[in-house]
């Protein structure tokens, strides 16, 4: 079955410490995105990327970094300059650039980020 | 910037309603609105896609319209059920390909 996973679906975080979030992808899309959701907010956009080896800034990239080495991949780190990251996170993907405008997007099942 | 704002924050009705949630946005170039379900601590289902160029879109017994001139989008869920109890978002995809989300709005469907 075509989709895309995230893991793990549960994250602590240190103080000081970066931490890797995952997000694969089988359904050959190109463009792939980073979602950060607080309780009762909507998706805000982290990070997004329309081919590989290539992405952009969304609005609140400040403490984030992510790579694009394949297309299924769309690895994201919060890092520890990211001072309030407790959040859920998800990672969803469509057909790049105007193709995305005729396609509907698909999400990943999320990551719980909390800070110990 | 475009700015997306959904009314109600929160909705109860009992199971048999017909109901209606609103979207509105700032920024009438958009490529298409988009209403998403999302069940508690899981990720974002695409329930229905609008082109800016459509008026409206059917899935079963929910009807989604777009007034893209006004600024506003509503889904119409008929017969309600306390399966349809979720969090629904709308979210505009602008002219740079990003989708901009509004905050949701909890319904909950009471048997």
């Amino acid at each position: 079955d075509g989709g895309i996973t995230q893991s793990p679906k549960y994250l602590f975080r240190k103080e000081g410490q970066n931490v890797t979030l995952s997000c694969e992808q089988n359904l050959n899309h190109d463009a792939m995105y980073w979602y950060r959701q607080d309780p009762g907010q909507g998706l805000r956009l982290i990070y997004y990327s329309q081919i590989v080896n290539d992405f952009q800034k969304g609005d609140i990239a400040e403490g984030y970094s992510v790579s694009r080495e394949k297309k299924e991949s769309f690895p994201l780190t919060v890092t520890s300059a990211q001072k309030n990251p407790t959040a859920f996170y998800l990672c969803a993907s469509s057909p790049p650039g105007q193709g995305a405008t005729n396609e509907k997007l698909f999400f990943g099942s999320g990551t719980q980020l909390s800070v110990l | 910037k475009q700015e997306v704002t959904q009314i109600p924050a929160a909705l109860s009705v009992p199971e048999g309603e017909n109901l209606v949630l609103n979207c509105s946005f700032t920024d009438s170039a958009i490529y298409n609105l988009q209403w998403f379900r999302q069940d508690p601590g899981k990720g974002l289902t695409s329930l229905l896609l609008i082109q800016s160029s459509q008026r409206e879109q059917t899935s079963g017994r929910l009807n989604a319209s777009l007034d893209k001139s006004s600024g506003r989008s509503t889904l119409y869920i008929a017969a309600s059920q306390p399966g349809d109890s979720a969090t629904y978002l709308c979210a505009v995809m602008d002219s740079s390909y990003k989708l901009i989300f509004g905050s949701g709005t909890r319904l909950l469907v009471r048997p």
